[in-house]
């Protein structure tokens, strides 16, 4: 079946602007997470959402990063106001409900000039 | 919060040898721990997870090992291939029904196997 799809693959902005990244996660996982890896590194954990729900959003470096969920689906990442430094891939995963096992989408790569 | 660390930053070995990763973690309450391949431009792909109610686990070539007394678990892949060079990543999760599961991760092992 599918897996989790993202788009866009690759995104190329200039500071200050904004980015929308989009996740589809695999149909029917109620558990949806967002991480970042920045080159090098392994992945922090950004947002987690349960059904459209996001009990934990601990993991956002700041307050120009926001994501919602809608119909238990679709997941956007928002970054305002882009700095250098956001500059990273941005992973989604899925799950189903108790199974421990997240999948993996191929990931945005976003560089900020 | 979890802390996981992870061992050797790279690691190159001779086609048909064995390889070694190495992980501590810092929370006790921990009880899921995943290993996972990522290969150039992609994400990664779970190959074999362990819970702390077991002490190890085989799938064919790859075995990981967990230690809760001294927290550490370990990853061992036998008979090296080519195929088989990649960025491994380990993680430490706390899964329980009302915990969200996020995965907190190793800074990654480059392998190469050379032919």
């Amino acid at each position: 079946g599918a897996g989790v799809s993202q788009s866009p693959s690759n995104k190329v902005t200039e500071k200050g602007k904004d980015v929308e990244l989009r996740c589809d996660p695999i149909s029917g996982h109620t558990a949806l997470y967002w991480y970042r890896q920045r080159l090098g590194q392994g992945l922090e954990f950004l947002i987690y959402f349960q059904g459209n729900s996001a009990p934990d959003k601990s993991g956002l470096p700041s307050d120009r990063f926001s994501a919602e969920r809608t119909g238990e689906s679709v997941s956007t990442l928002t970054i305002q106001r882009t700095q250098q430094e956001d500059s990273a891939v941005y992973l989604c995963a899925s799950k189903r409900g108790a199974n421990n096992e997240q999948f993996f989408g191929p990931g945005t790569r976003l560089t900020v000039l | 919060g979890e802390n996981v660390e992870q061992h050797p930053s790279t690691l190159s070995v001779q086609e048909g040898d064995s390889a070694v990763i190495k992980c501590t973690y810092s929370d006790s309450a921990s009880n899921y721990f995943p290993w996972y391949k990522q290969e150039l431009g992609k994400g990664p792909q779970l190959i074999i997870d362990i819970r702390s109610n077991v002490g190890e686990k085989k799938d064919q070539r790859i075995a990981v090992t967990l230690n809760k007394t001294a927290k550490h678990f370990s990853l061992h892949i036998t008979e090296t291939q080519p195929e088989d060079s990649a960025v491994y990543f380990c993680a430490a999760s706390y899964a329980s029904g009302g915990n969200t599961g996020k995965l907190i991760f190793g800074q990654g092992t480059t392998l190469q196997v050379k032919p």
